[in-house]
């Protein structure tokens, strides 16, 4: 078990690029979450999926968001034609869903954006 | 709708004192509550959980939190502080297949 990976760690962009970041979850692990976390708050929901299918997407991820998990093992967040409000952390979780009710979400580092 | 409040944004305390920090919740049904602990450069890690029955769940590194109803409050608790605990502290709530942070609480420990 080597834990939910993340890349980049650290991503610095100029505004109006686009930018993929990238999630390894755990192996055996069927959902996948991302959060995105901005400074002095907590983390907040954005989206996650079910194997292959997204079967949420908070209000907060606009139209220039757009998350994949084409085989439902890595799963990649792109933000196109970045805008300086878009820095943040971005945090990916995974889970397995079984019979208990709770399925314990285990997180990454987090991808570290800046957008200048 | 949902929500988590924590109401101490900034806590110090000396290593060796006890620590309490404070949570809120807003939620219809019966919560699933968390507290999450966040140190730099790592990811978020689950200090405990609540789900039901005993109302004080005790937790990985000497951390307990006690669910008290009346009150929505879910307050983590230490009795004896170590220098390493200094960090970022969340609580949460799982209404449905995610997680609802509170801002935080960082928690400063001096010698």
């Amino acid at each position: 078990d080597t834990g939910v990976s993340q890349n980049p760690r650290h991503k610095i962009t100029k505004r109006g690029q686009n930018v993929t970041f990238r999630c390894d979850p755990i192996s055996e692990h069927n959902r996948l979450y991302w959060y995105r976390q901005t400074l002095g708050q907590g983390p907040e929901f954005l989206t996650y999926f079910q194997n292959e299918a997204q079967l949420e997407k908070s209000r907060l991820l606009s139209d220039r968001f757009s998350a994949e998990r084409p085989k439902g093992s890595f799963s990649t967040l792109e933000i196109q034609r970045t805008e300086q409000g878009d820095s943040a952390m971005y945090l990916c979780a995974s889970s397995l869903t079984s019979l208990a009710r709770y399925n314990e979400q285990f997180f990454g580092p987090g991808t570290r954006l800046t957008v200048l | 709708a949902q929500s988590v409040t924590q109401p101490d944004i900034h806590i110090t305390v000396s290593e060796g004192a006890s620590l309490e920090l404070r949570c809120n919740y807003s939620y219809g049904a019966t919560p699933y509550l968390f507290w999450y602990v966040q140190s730099p450069g790592q990811g978020l890690q689950l200090l405990l959980k609540y789900f039901s029955g005993d109302t004080l769940v005790q937790g990985i590194k000497g951390f307990e939190a006690e669910f008290k109803r009346s009150q929505s409050s879910f307050n983590l608790r230490k009795p004896s502080v170590h220098w390493s605990d200094a960090a970022e502290y969340f609580c949460a709530v799982d209404p449905l297949d995610k997680l609802i942070f509170g801002t935080g609480t960082r928690l400063q420990v001096f010698p």
